[in-house]
């Protein structure tokens, strides 16, 4: 039981260039989060999916899409990196319907936009 | 969701108890008080949560008082381990719940020898 992983560690991208964060969990959870943590700042929701086949917008959407792929997985697109996006990526997912809905979170993705 | 207020830092003395207080005024009667910590960057981590009665698990202790407007998280034995950034959270509890999390600047507790 790996809980919640996420590829890659680490990313350095150079302004304009775009990629993908790609998270998975194994506990069959229905809801996954996509949240973002700048230096010595708390962490910011990005995008949620409260359930397969939904998605919506966080805090700080802007600059960012999301894909539910399936049940298991659940990624993170920045088309266009900016310098203001260099952060570190969080992934979490937890149950939806009742329940504590604590959440379980990833190690992170260490990104850098030059 | 309601908003919290934490104390920027505090340090405990490895071994005696560290008490983390929270404020949460505007707390509504469907709200749960949540308690997340992170560790040196690493991914927030769950600790406890309670709605209006002490909990009490194998990490921490949770009061929250009668008014439910404040609450405090007790480390009973804080070790150099235990040194993290701690996070006071309320939201909503149950089937309602679309599970999101909203992160404050939390508390730097330090743990010193």
């Amino acid at each position: 039981n790996a809980g919640v992983t996420q590829t890659p560690k680490f990313q350095v991208l150079k302004t304009g260039q775009s990629m993908t964060l790609q998270c998975a969990q194994d506990m069959n959870h229905n809801s996954m989060y996509w949240y973002r943590q700048d230096p010595g700042m708390g962490l910011r929701l990005i995008y949620y999916s409260a359930s397969e086949g939904t998605t919506d917008k966080g805090e700080v959407p802007n600059g960012y899409n999301v894909s539910r792929l399936n049940k298991r997985e659940f990624s993170l697109r920045l088309e266009s990196a900016a310098p203001s996006q260099t952060s570190v990526y969080f992934c979490a997912s937890s149950w939806t319907s009742g329940g504590a809905n604590q959440g379980f979170f990833g190690p992170g993705t260490r990104l850098t936009v030059l | 969701d309601a908003k919290t207020t934490q104390p920027t830092s505090m340090d405990c003395a490895e071994g005696r108890a560290a008490n983390l207080p929270c404020n949460h005024s505007t707390i509504s009667g469907n709200e749960y008080v949540y308690w997340y910590r992170q560790i040196h960057s690493q991914g927030p981590q769950y600790i406890i949560h309670g709605l209006k009665n002490n909990e009490t698990n194998e990490m921490a202790s949770l009061i929250i008082t009668e008014d439910r407007k404040s609450s405090t998280l007790i480390l009973p034995h804080a070790t150099l381990r235990d040194t993290a950034v701690y996070y006071c959270i309320v939201r909503v509890y149950g089937s309602s719940n679309t599970g999101k999390l909203i992160f404050g600047q939390g508390t730097t507790l330090q743990v010193k020898p």
